[in-house]
C-alpha cells in the first residue's frame, strides 16, 4: 500500500516569512495529492490539491509543487500570517479523488509574531 | 449548508465497555468514511462506504469494531469491548462519489480509562 512521509513534524517561522512542508510517497500509481489544514480543535479542511499531470499550482499565498520522478510534493506558504498556525497534512491517492487517501503524519506550523 | 455532523464530541468510558459514534454526512454525499486519528498522527482510514455498501473495510479491526450505514445516509461506528489503545479521535468524512474533497466532521474524542 501507499506510504506517505512528511517533514518536518514541527516548523516555526517568523510572521511574514515563507514556510515549506515536504512529503514523499511510495506508490508511483498515486495521482492525486491534496493538502489539509487542521486548526486546533477543529476539523481538517482541504486547502489546495494537485494532480499528477500538473507540476505546480498556486492559490494566493499558497502553492504546491509535485515532482513525479522523485515522488515528492511540497506545500509553500508565503507571507505567513498568524492564522496560518495549524497542523498541515499531505495525502496521496491512487484513485484520483477523496477515496483511498493516505495521509502523512502532519506538520505543526507555528507562526511567531 | 450543514457540514458533517458527529456525536458525541467527547466520550469517556472504562475499558471493556462498548461505545458507539454517530455520523450524519452532507446531504447528497454518497461516500462516507470513518477515520482514526491518534495524537500527533494523520487520519487513518477505517472504512469507506458507497451508499450502504462497505467498499473498503480492510483496515477495520473486525474483532472489536463494527460499522453500519443503514439506508445509505447516517452511519454508526461501534467498538466492543473498548481497550485503552482505542483512545483517539474518530473522524467521519463524506464526499460526492468520485469527488476530490473529503469533508470532515469535528470528530469524537474517545478516552478509555
Amino acid at each position: 500500500g501507499e506510504n506517505v512521509e512528511q517533514h518536518p513534524s514541527t516548523l516555526s517561522v517568523q510572521e511574514g516569512d515563507s514556510a515549506v512542508i515536504k512529503c514523499t510517497y511510495s506508490d508511483s500509481a498515486s495521482n492525486y495529492f491534496p493538502w489539509y489544514k487542521q486548526e486546533l480543535g477543529k476539523r481538517p479542511q482541504l486547502i489546495i490539491d494537485i494532480r499528477s499531470n500538473v507540476g505546480e499550482k498556486k492559490d494566493q499565498r499558497i502553492a504546491v509543487t509535485l515532482n513525479k520522478t522523485a515522488k515528492h510534493f511540497s506545500l509553500h506558504i508565503t507571507e505567513t500570517q498568524p492564522e496560518d498556525s495549524a497542523v498541515y497534512f499531505c495525502a496521496a491517492s491512487e484513485g484520483g479523488g477523496a477515496d483511498g487517501l493516505t495521509f502523512g503524519k502532519g506538520t505543526h506550523l507555528i507562526i511567531q509574531p | 449548508e450543514a457540514g458533517v455532523v458527529q456525536s458525541p464530541r467527547y466520550k469517556i468510558i472504562e475499558k471493556k465497555q462498548p461505545v458507539a459514534f454517530w455520523c450524519n454526512p452532507i446531504s447528497g454525499h454518497n461516500t462516507l468514511y470513518w477515520y482514526l486519528q491518534n495524537l500527533g498522527q494523520g487520519p487513518e482510514l477505517l472504512i469507506r462506504y458507497e451508499n450502504e455498501e462497505a467498499v473498503d473495510d480492510s483496515q477495520l479491526p473486525k474483532d472489536r469494531f463494527s460499522a453500519e450505514r443503514l439506508k445509505g445516509v447516517d452511519s454508526t461506528l461501534k467498538i466492543q469491548p473498548a481497550e485503552l489503545g482505542d483512545s483517539a479521535v474518530y473522524l467521519c468524512a463524506s464526499s460526492i462519489t468520485g469527488g476530490t474533497e473529503a469533508f470532515f466532521g469535528q470528530g469524537t474524542r474517545l478516552t478509555v480509562v
